[in-house]
């Protein structure tokens, strides 16, 4: 079984500053972990992906992610945020097999300029 | 790359009639499609795994016969919501994936379709 946990439904943080989306899984395996964004109408873009590899994982327009198996958690930042990076983001674990792909509930990230 | 579109991108239809969603990899294939559901402000829902030419695998709590799922090339899958009622009103959103879907897959988003049913 595996479980996906944003701690924050919304995150709004002013433009130029760090941006800090969390996340923690559960799994019984060792996971695959992914951050997606939804812009809105639009379909899910993959930002970035952890499959067992370097621990930090450098992802599309400047995101990046930090796999902690310590503290079960890959949460997603960026040091400068942009007004065009409004959008949710979902957190997505993949224990593989029947498990498939579980999302967590999605952050709302606002960006104040 | 690595392109899925959906069509159509909207749809209103009437409560009892048939609506079919098309998903399309265009620039790869697709060993495996999935389709999902999103309610308003809510995560997405597996709701069936496909494989081409092979029957759909269904999620728990999820009526096969309502919601048909024909897989029928590597690049085209389409979901057909049968008998369509209110409460099927939804985001419905397909991926798919270059290989099985395993652990390490990354799957393709498309765009979504909303259908909304009177």
């Amino acid at each position: 079984a595996q479980s996906v946990t944003q701690l924050d439904s919304h995150v709004s943080v002013s433009e130029g500053t760090p941006v800090l989306l969390r996340c923690n899984y559960s799994s019984s395996y060792s996971p695959s972990l992914f951050w997606y964004v939804q812009h809105p109408n639009k379909g899910l873009q993959l930002l970035l992906k952890y499959t067992s590899a370097a621990t930090l994982v450098k992802g599309i327009n400047g995101f990046e992610a930090e796999f902690k198996k310590s503290e079960t958690s890959f949460h997603l930042t960026k040091p400068s945020a942009h007004m065009s990076d409004a959008a949710e983001y979902f957190c997505v674990v993949s224990g593989g097999g029947a498990d498939g792909l579980t999302f967590g509930k999605g952050t709302h990230l606002i960006i104040q300029p | 790359g690595a392109v899925v579109s959906q069509h159509p991108s909207r749809v209103i239809c009437k409560s009892g009639t048939s609506v079919k969603i098309e998903c399309r990899s265009l620039d790869f294939q697709a060993t495996t499609m999935f389709w999902y559901r999103q309610f308003p402000k809510q995560s997405l829902m597996l709701m069936a795994t496909s494989n081409e030419g092979s029957k759909a695998t269904y999620e728990q709590g999820v009526e096969k016969d309502k919601f048909l799922i024909n897989h029928a090339s590597l690049t085209l899958s389409t979901l057909t919501v049968t008998s369509a009622h209110p409460e099927d009103s939804s985001f419905y959103i397909c991926s798919a994936s270059l290989s099985s879907g395993g652990r390490t897959d990354t799957q393709y988003f498309g765009p979504g379709t909303r259908l909304t049913v009177l």
